[in-house]
C-alpha cells in the first residue's frame, strides 16, 4: 500500500531564507508526485507535480522539488522565502495506472516565515 | 481557478441530524472526490466518482453516502451526523490520471 510522510509537522524560517519540506513515500509501483499549498482558510492549490521526465520540476510562486527514486524522495524547496509564503503544504502520491481515487496525502508541514 | 463551488461554506448542525454537501463543477470533468480534513491527518478520501452513477469508497467512507446523478454534481450526505465528523469538507475535480483541482471547503460542525 502507498503512503506518505512529510518528515516535518512545522518548520519555522525567517524572510529571505532558504526552506526545504521533506517528502517521502513509498510505494511498489511507479507514482505521480504532487505538492499542493493551502493559505489561511483557503482550499488546496496545486505548487507542482512530477509526472514523468526531468527530475527537477518547478511550480508556481518560485517553488521547485526533485523526485528522487532511489530514496523514494519528493522534497520541495525554495531559495528564499517571504512573508506571504505562510501556509501548509501536503505532498501527495497517486500510482501510475491506479485507480482515480487513489491520491494519497501526507499529514502536512507549516511553514511559518518570520520578519 | 477550476470552476468548483461547494455550498454551504459553514453549517452547523446538531448530533442525530441529516446533512448534505452539495459540489458543482463547470468543468465536466469525469472524477469527482470527497475529503476531509482534520488537523494531524492531512486529507483523507471519503468517496470518489467516475462518472454519473459510478462511485467508489475510499478511506474513511463509513457514516457517509454520495450521490451523482448530473455530471455537474456530487453529493455528500451524512444519514445521521456525529460529532466525529465535525470538519473541513472538500471536494474535488479531475480530468484525467493526473492532478486534482480542489473547492474552497465546507465547514461542518456537529454540537
Amino acid at each position: 500500500a502507498q503512503s506518505v510522510t512529510q518528515l516535518d509537522s512545522q518548520v519555522p524560517v525567517f524572510e529571505e531564507a532558504p526552506v526545504e519540506l521533506r517528502c517521502n513515500y513509498s510505494s511498489s509501483v511507479s507514482v505521480y508526485l504532487f505538492w499542493y499549498v493551502q493559505y489561511p482558510n483557503q482550499g488546496l492549490q496545486l505548487l507542482l507535480k512530477y509526472l514523468s521526465g526531468s527530475t527537477l520540476v518547478k511550480g508556481i510562486n518560485g517553488f521547485e522539488a526533485e523526485f528522487n527514486k532511489s530514496q523514494t524522495s519528493f522534497h520541495l524547496r525554495k531559495p528564499s522565502v517571504h512573508i506571504s509564503d505562510t501556509a501548509e503544504s501536503f505532498c501527495a502520491v497517486s500510482e501510475y495506472g491506479g485507480s482515480q481515487g487513489n491520491l494519497i496525502f501526507g499529514k502536512g508541514t507549516k511553514l511559518s516565515v518570520k520578519p | 481557478d477550476a470552476g468548483i463551488t461547494q455550498s454551504p461554506r459553514h453549517k452547523v448542525t446538531e448530533t442525530g441530524t441529516p446533512v448534505t454537501l452539495r459540489c458543482h463543477q463547470t468543468e465536466n470533468h469525469r472524477y469527482m472526490y470527497w475529503y476531509r480534513q482534520d488537523p494531524g491527518h492531512g486529507l483523507r478520501l471519503i468517496h470518489y466518482s467516475y462518472g454519473v452513477k459510478d462511485t467508489d469508497k475510499g478511506e474513511v467512507s463509513d457514516g457517509y453516502s454520495v450521490s451523482r446523478s448530473k455530471t455537474e454534481d456530487f453529493l455528500l450526505t451524512l444519514e445521521s451526523a456525529t460529532s466525529s465528523q465535525t470538519s473541513v469538507y472538500f471536494c474535488a475535480i479531475s480530468g484525467g490520471p493526473y492532478e486534482q483541482y480542489f473547492g474552497p471547503g465546507t465547514r461542518l460542525t456537529v454540537t
